[in-house]
């Protein structure tokens, strides 16, 4: 069955700090990937997503990921971490032939001011 | 002018009640999806409809039944709730398509139910 991996499940980091999370799945046709983040109390809201072309992609708020198709991962990264960065990551993936999206079980980033 | 929302936020009831929670989405999609998310915030993919055709339905106890009278719309009605079911259900649509080239979804602001 394809699965979505999380290895990171809580992250704390002081501002100003790199960050990088892990993603792996399992699955070896075409996928289309994605992170989510979700802000205490409030709902997913995707930070980007990768579907073809180039593997480096950059989203909202200073995030990038990268695909690495040998690797089946799309770790996300950002150079430097805010207080407000604080919340809940998810990798997701659909695969071709479903119209599933199977989601990772999150990490839980805290960022110290 | 809210894409994807739901109703209610806060549900709050006893066990045995039954409860509908409702979902719109005015983004124009074609398919429709209903998360449970738990207390450790384990996205659960439970349902989802495309063109109001049932397509996933995942393992879910039969309490749960869904409803899709049109595209905008996806409902959730639950039969004789049980504790196990508080938790987050996250409404939430998108483009897909079944082969390749799938929209990100987008998600409502969550219903908070809570069983006593």
């Amino acid at each position: 069955a394809q699965s979505v991996s999380q290895h990171n499940h809580h992250v704390i980091l002081s501002e100003a700090a790199s960050l990088e999370l892990g993603c792996n799945y399992s699955y070896g046709g075409t996928v289309n990937l994605f992170w989510y983040v979700q802000y205490p109390g409030q709902h997913l809201q995707l930070l980007l997503k990768y579907f073809s072309g180039d593997p480096l992609v950059k989203g909202i708020k200073g995030f990038e990921a990268e695909f690495i198709k040998s690797k089946f991962s799309f770790n996300l990264r950002k150079p430097s971490v805010q207080w407000s960065d604080t919340a809940e990551y998810f990798c997701a993936v659909k695969t071709s032939g479903t119209y599933k999206y199977i989601f990772g079980t999150g990490t839980r980033l805290k960022v110290l001011a | 002018d809210t894409a994807v929302s739901q109703t209610p936020k806060y549900l709050v009831t006893q066990m045995g009640n039954d409860k509908s929670i409702k979902c719109e989405q005015n983004l124009g999609h074609d398919t429709m999806y209903w998360y449970k998310q738990d207390s450790k915030k384990f996205l659960k993919i439970m349902f989802s409809y495309n063109n109001k055709e049932l397509i996933i339905n995942e393992t879910v106890p039969n309490r749960f039944s869904p409803k899709s009278p049109d595209k905008a719309h996806l409902n959730l009605h639950i039969n004789s709730l049980e504790l196990g079911d508080s938790a987050v259900y996250f409404c939430a649509s998108s483009q897909a398509h079944r082969l390749a080239g799938a929209d990100e979804q987008f998600f409502g602001p969550g219903t908070r139910l809570t069983v006593l």
